[in-house]
C-alpha cells in the first residue's frame, strides 16, 4: 500500500519552459512535505520542503503547492534548465517519524 | 561543512557474506537514519537512531542491524547476503525536533551482491 505516489515515471520539458512534478498521498497524519531531486550515483539532496500548515513554498526557480483537501502537492521549477534533469522524488513524514518516499519522476530538460 | 559522509562507496560482496557501511552525520546532528533504495523504487526506512537508541524500524529481515556510537555515527551491518541485497544504502541525519524537519543525506553506499 503506496502512501505517497508519483504517478508520472517521466517527464520532458523544453528549456525555459515550466516543470510541474505531481505527488499524491493518502496518509493523512503527514505533516510536513519535501521534494528531493538525484542525480545518479548520487545521494538525494533536499531541494524544497513545506508543513502542512502552508498551501505554498517558494524558493528561487522552485516553488511547492500543497493542496489538503485533495491530499496532492506539486513542484513547480520556473523556467526550466537543462541542469534540472534528474530524478525527484516527492517525501512525507508525520512528526519525528521516517520519510515515506514516492517513486520518483524523471525529468528531463530539453535544450 | 561536511555534509553527511559514508563509506565505502562502492563494494562487491558474495551471498551469504556480511557487510558493514558506515556513516558520519552532519556535524550537530543527533538523529541518523539508514535507507535502503533499489532501481526503480524510491528510498526505503531501514532503522532510525536517535541518541544511541533505535527509535524505528522498517520491514527488513533480522539479517539487518545497526548502531550509533557516542559521536553520533552510525553503522548498518547485513549478515548473510543474498542477491536481493544489492542495492544503493542511504543514511540520512536530522537535527531532532521542530528545527529537525530537513533530513539531508549521504552520497550512499552501492552495494553488489554476486
Amino acid at each position: 500500500d503506496q502512501q505517497v505516489k508519483q504517478n508520472s515515471p517521466s517527464l520532458s520539458v523544453q528549456e525555459g519552459r515550466i516543470s510541474i512534478l505531481n505527488c499524491d498521498y493518502t496518509n493523512s497524519m503527514f505533516d510536513y512535505f519535501l521534494w528531493y531531486k538525484k542525480y545518479p550515483a548520487e545521494g538525494p539532496t533536499f531541494l524544497i520542503s513545506i508543513s502542512s500548515i502552508k498551501d505554498k513554498n517558494e524558493d528561487g526557480r522552485f516553488t511547492v503547492f500543497l493542496n489538503k483537501s485533495a491530499k496532492h502537492l506539486s513542484l513547480h521549477i520556473v523556467p526550466s534548465q537543462p541542469g534540472d534533469s534528474a530524478v525527484y522524488f516527492c517525501a512525507a513524514k508525520s512528526g519525528n517519524t521516517p520519510l515515506v518516499f514516492g517513486k520518483g519522476t524523471r525529468l528531463s530538460v530539453i535544450a | 561543512d561536511a555534509g553527511v559522509t559514508q563509506s565505502p562507496t562502492h563494494l562487491i560482496k558474495t551471498r551469504g557474506q556480511h557487510v558493514t557501511l558506515r556513516c558520519s552525520p552532519i556535524s550537530g546532528h543527533k538523529s541518523v537514519s539508514w535507507y535502503q533504495q533499489v532501481l526503480g523504487q524510491g528510498p526505503q526506512f531501514i532503522f532510525q537512531y536517535y541518541e544511541k537508541e533505535e527509535r524505528g524500524r522498517g520491514n527488513f529481515p533480522d539479517r539487518f542491524s545497526a548502531r550509533q556510537f557516542p559521536n553520533y555515527s552510525s553503522e548498518l551491518n547485513v549478515n548473510a547476503l543474498l542477491l536481493g541485497d544489492s542495492a544503493l544504502y542511504l543514511c540520512a541525519s536530522r537535527l531532532r525536533g521542530a528545527a529537525g524537519n530537513t533530513i539531508y543525506f549521504g552520497e550512499g553506499s552501492w552495494l553488489t551482491v554476486v
